[in-house]
């Protein structure tokens, strides 16, 4: 049974950073694409960025490009997520997700309970 | 550009069917696409993935009320026998070469 268990809530200062992690079980890590989607209070989910972790390659959406940092850890099967540059908007819930199905053209399969980041002064 | 297009809202009666629409932009109608449900205050769960001939594939625990279908651009979510419990955002999601798009969602009330 495929679980994703996410770190916990964060509140951050304007301008500075999170990470959140992502621990998978279940399956083979390495070759379900891994992305993570974020939805603020009262909107639409919203795809921040992927990574397949067996080729280390991460995908961006562009609206987030250069503010966002994906990454996988194989040996523990935890991929991350880096969102630095934190303003109020980024307040949401964050959420990684696997694919359902091996390799990069496969629909999200399965979900992450969520992580809150609150970015308040 | 790959883009999705919902209903912002719909609705149907306790016990009657409801089809939700997602639509695929211009170029794209030849794209699979996944449906998934987040009821009021949880996190999303994955429905089907639906194939642009209708064929669909259901997650874990699915029930059989919900199905989907397809034609030309459109993709559809069929929910028969509506509970209480279906009311719910639904979005869609695919994916492309080093993307992925969910739709805006559709907000569902059963009456």
């Amino acid at each position: 049974q495929v679980q994703l268990v996410q770190s916990g809530a964060e509140v951050k200062k304007p301008g500075s950073s999170v990470k959140v992690s992502c621990k998978a079980s279940g399956g083979t890590f390495s070759s379900y694409t891994i992305s993570w989607v974020r939805q603020a209070p009262g909107q639409g989910l919203e795809w921040m960025g992927r990574i397949i972790p067996i080729l280390g390659i991460a995908n961006y959406a562009q609206k987030f490009q250069g503010r966002v940092t994906i990454t996988a850890d194989k040996s523990t099967s935890t991929a991350y997520m880096e969102l630095s540059s934190l303003r109020s908007e980024d307040t949401a819930v964050y959420y990684c997700a696997r694919g359902e199905e091996v390799g990069a053209t496969s629909p999200i399969g399965y979900w992450g309970q969520g992580t809150l980041v609150t970015v308040s002064s | 550009q790959l883009v999705l297009t919902q209903s912002p809202s719909a609705s149907a009666s306790l016990g009657a069917s409801v089809k939700l629409t997602c639509t695929l932009s211009s170029g794209h109608s030849s794209y699979a696409i996944a449906w998934h449900q987040q009821q009021p205050e949880k996190g999303p769960r994955y429905l089907m993935k639906l194939n642009s001939d209708g064929s669909h594939s259901k997650g874990d625990g699915i029930p059989d009320r919900f199905s989907g279908s397809s034609s030309g651009a459109e993709r559809y979510l069929t929910i028969s026998s509506l509970q209480s419990e279906d009311e719910a955002d639904y979005y869609c999601q695919t994916w492309g070469t080093g993307s992925v798009v969910f739709g805006g969602g559709t907000k569902l009330t059963v009456l």
